[in-house]
């Protein structure tokens, strides 16, 4: 069974709105990490955050840990038509992979 | 640009034909990955590569057979692949022992 999944399936919001994404995971975790692709490229690392972190931010990203409940989130706030993509959390078990969830698709109108 | 780039980019073949991925790195790193993206689905970690060991096969079928002559170059050798191997092929690297990896802009992989 996979490790992320993320909800929602798919979120589509105004351009100046916030989109929050979240990630449940299964077992035990180094980190959490977020990434971004854009429709059929790579993808992108936006932001990491560690086990013994419960908050970060980067830019216009918040990212929240939750250990307890095995869960975090992404916030961008004031969103872009740029920042439409597909959000992937990763969970690091061990530093040798990276076990993906199925992404959020965000769709930010203009 | 991150440093991580694949061909072809696109890529049609039967299921008769033999073909190869190619993946370089030019940012040091000694750790490779190749992941199988299809639609609605989590990326699938492949392979695994330290220092140009594998580390990792993650019960792929043999008809793909991948190689690491050395730590900037991966391929993915494919043959007699089925219809169902579609899928946005991504090549991803990293140092050992760091924790976020790089990914190239993958190759769109079409099996008639």
């Amino acid at each position: 069974s996979q490790q992320g999944e993320e909800d929602p399936q798919a979120l589509s919001i105004q351009e100046g709105e916030n989109a929050t994404m979240n990630c449940s995971y299964k077992t035990s975790i180094n980190n959490l990490q977020w990434y971004r692709q854009n429709s059929g490229r790579g993808l992108v690392h936006l932001i990491l955050i560690r086990s013994n972190e419960r908050e970060k931010h980067s830019g216009r990203l918040r990212v929240t840990l939750d250990t307890s409940k095995k869960s975090s989130s992404l916030l961008i706030t004031a969103s872009r038509a740029a920042d439409t993509a597909s959000y992937f959390c990763a969970t690091d078990v061990n530093r040798n992979k990276l076990v993906f969830g199925a992404g959020t698709i965000l769709r930010v109108k203009s | 640009e991150t440093g991580v780039t694949q061909t072809p980019r696109h890529l049609v073949m039967g299921m008769t034909n033999k073909k190869s991925l190619k993946c370089e790195q030019h940012l040091g790193h000694n750790a490779m990955y190749w992941y199988k993206q299809s639609a609605k689905k989590p990326l699938e970690l492949m392979f695994v590569y330290n220092f140009k060991e594998q580390t990792e096969n993650n019960s792929v079928p043999s008809r793909f057979s991948p190689e690491c002559p050395n730590s900037s170059h991966l391929f993915l050798h494919l043959h007699t692949l089925q219809p169902e191997d579609s899928a946005l092929y991504l090549c991803a690297s990293k140092l050992r022992g760091a924790e976020t990896q790089y990914f190239g802009p993958g190759t769109r992989l079409l099996v008639l």
